[in-house]
């Protein structure tokens, strides 16, 4: 079974664009959560979508958004790119529906110049 | 709100040797799940091991084991015969229990930095 695929791996931005991330959950997971990594804030939770609704939300500013397709691909898009936001995205997926593991890809490590 | 801290940054120890990572967190939620993930080099995140609140056996997974204090809300790792491979950054993670509501959550620690010696 093939694991969590996160593109692309590197992502380099100038402050003002935009940028978008694309995570494919594992085959049958329902529930993609995203996370920040930095090495001052740790790991902070961005969003959770489950069957394309969005059922949790961390503490990120608007410009930080995302969504769920129909075949549980999810995508994260960052607007008016700040030099903070320059950071290591992870998901994770799950089945999303009882108290499982969750299963992390490799992340997508974002430089924003 | 919950809240998970690890005071030590960084550890070491001797291959074959024996160390302890320690973690406490903070909850008002008597049902919950606590996670120990490895970071290796490659930045997946790897579930290491995973204890249910309600439990009280301590889990183990091979060389890997916790010590879970409810009552103290601490939740020590343990790694037995360290190998080199062990060398990684190590996060302690909390999540609540899905009768306080559908979500999948992970609140991390800072995590530490384990160096193995050979």
């Amino acid at each position: 079974k093939a694991g969590v695929t996160q593109t692309p791996r590197y992502l380099i931005k100038t402050r003002g664009q935009q940028v978008t991330l694309s995570c494919s959950p594992i085959s049958g997971h329902r529930s993609v959560s995203w996370y920040q990594q930095t090495p001052g804030q740790g790991l902070q939770f961005l969003f959770e979508y489950f069957s394309e609704t969005q059922r949790n939300k961390g503490n990120f500013p608007g410009r930080f958004s995302g969504r769920q397709f129909s075949n549980s691909r999810s995508e994260m898009n960052v607007s008016t790119l700040e030099l903070g936001d320059s950071a290591l995205y992870l998901c994770a997926s799950s089945l999303g529906t009882a108290n499982e593991k969750l299963f992390f890809g490799s992340g997508t490590q974002l430089s924003v110049l | 709100a919950q809240t998970v801290t690890q005071s030590q940054p960084e550890m070491s120890v001797q291959e074959a040797e024996t160390v302890t990572l320690s973690c406490t967190y903070d909850t008002s939620e008597s049902d919950y799940y606590l996670f120990w993930y490895k970071q290796p080099p490659s930045r997946q995140m790897i579930l290491v091991i995973r204890q249910e609140a309600y439990k009280q056996q301590n889990a183990t997974e091979n060389r890997f084991s916790v010590n879970f204090q409810k009552a103290a809300k601490s939740f020590s790792l343990k790694i037995s015969d360290s190998q080199l491979g062990d060398a990684a950054m190590y996060f302690c993670a909390y999540r609540s229990s899905m009768r306080y509501g559908a979500n999948s959550k992970l609140t991390f620690g800072k995590g530490i930095t384990l160096s193995v010696r050979p």
